[in-house]
């Protein structure tokens, strides 16, 4: 079955360390996406990366870089320089195929909360 | 930009009543989805909707039904209300597609069941 594992249920960071979030998946399907949703106190969740599994490339963007390795079924998050603004529920995401056949239904890990203090 | 509109940021029902949660979205998206999230679970998804009129159960189905009866608008409804509903309810749209897009989500519905 499809899952999704965050371990961390809360990370406390001082501003300007650098924090990793770790996801780990499990997955029968060959073809799947993973995603990477902020949401802050706000509570609205933002999108940050979508990767397919056929792309093992890391990623860099701005203070955040994602590592996806497939070899371990992990897509964690790294924040460099963490900010206060950072301070929110990060979740991670794994596609899964519909009854139809489609790849068309996200499921989620139960999240992160990350705490950058100032 | 993407809206995802749901109707009331905050609802406080009683045990029994039937509950309607209203969701809206701008950008002619084919799927629409309704989340629910509990600290500790993360987000479950509980129906969602692949096109007018077509419904799939997720995870959670129980105690839910769902209607899709125009593109845009994507009903969640509580047929008869229970304490064990109280939980904040996330609707998300996408286009569809060959690959599967970003979830594009609203800020979120809090329910009360007293």
């Amino acid at each position: 079955a499809q899952k999704v594992t965050q371990a961390q249920t809360e990370i406390s960071v001082v501003e300007k360390e650098d924090v990793t979030l770790d996801c780990v998946y499990e997955t029968r399907d060959t073809t799947y996406y993973l995603f990477w949703y902020k949401q802050p106190p706000s509570g609205e969740l933002v999108f940050l990366i979508r990767r397919n599994s056929f792309d093992e490339q890391n990623e860099i963007s701005g203070r955040y870089s994602w590592n996806f390795q497939k070899s371990t079924s992990s897509f964690n998050f790294t924040i460099t320089a963490s900010q206060v603004v950072d301070s929110a529920v990060y979740f991670c995401a794994l596609s899964e195929v519909s009854t139809g056949g489609a790849t068309n239904k996200l499921i989620f890990g139960t999240g992160t909360l990350l705490a950058v203090q100032p | 930009d993407v809206k995802v509109t749901q109707s009331s940021r905050y609802l406080v029902k009683r045990t029994g009543e039937k509950v309607f949660l209203e969701c809206v979205q701008d950008m002619d998206h084919e799927n629409m989805f309704w989340y629910r999230q509990d600290p500790g679970l993360g987000l479950r998804l509980i129906y969602f909707s692949y096109d007018v009129k077509m419904k799939e159960k997720g995870d959670i189905p129980e105690g839910y039904s769902v209607s899709r009866e125009k593109k845009e608008r994507f009903s969640l409804i509580l047929e008869s209300a229970s304490t064990n509903q109280t939980s904040m309810y996330l609707c998300a749209s996408t286009a569809a597609g060959e690959w599967l897009r970003e979830l594009f989500f609203g800020e979120g519905s809090r329910l009360t069941v007293l």
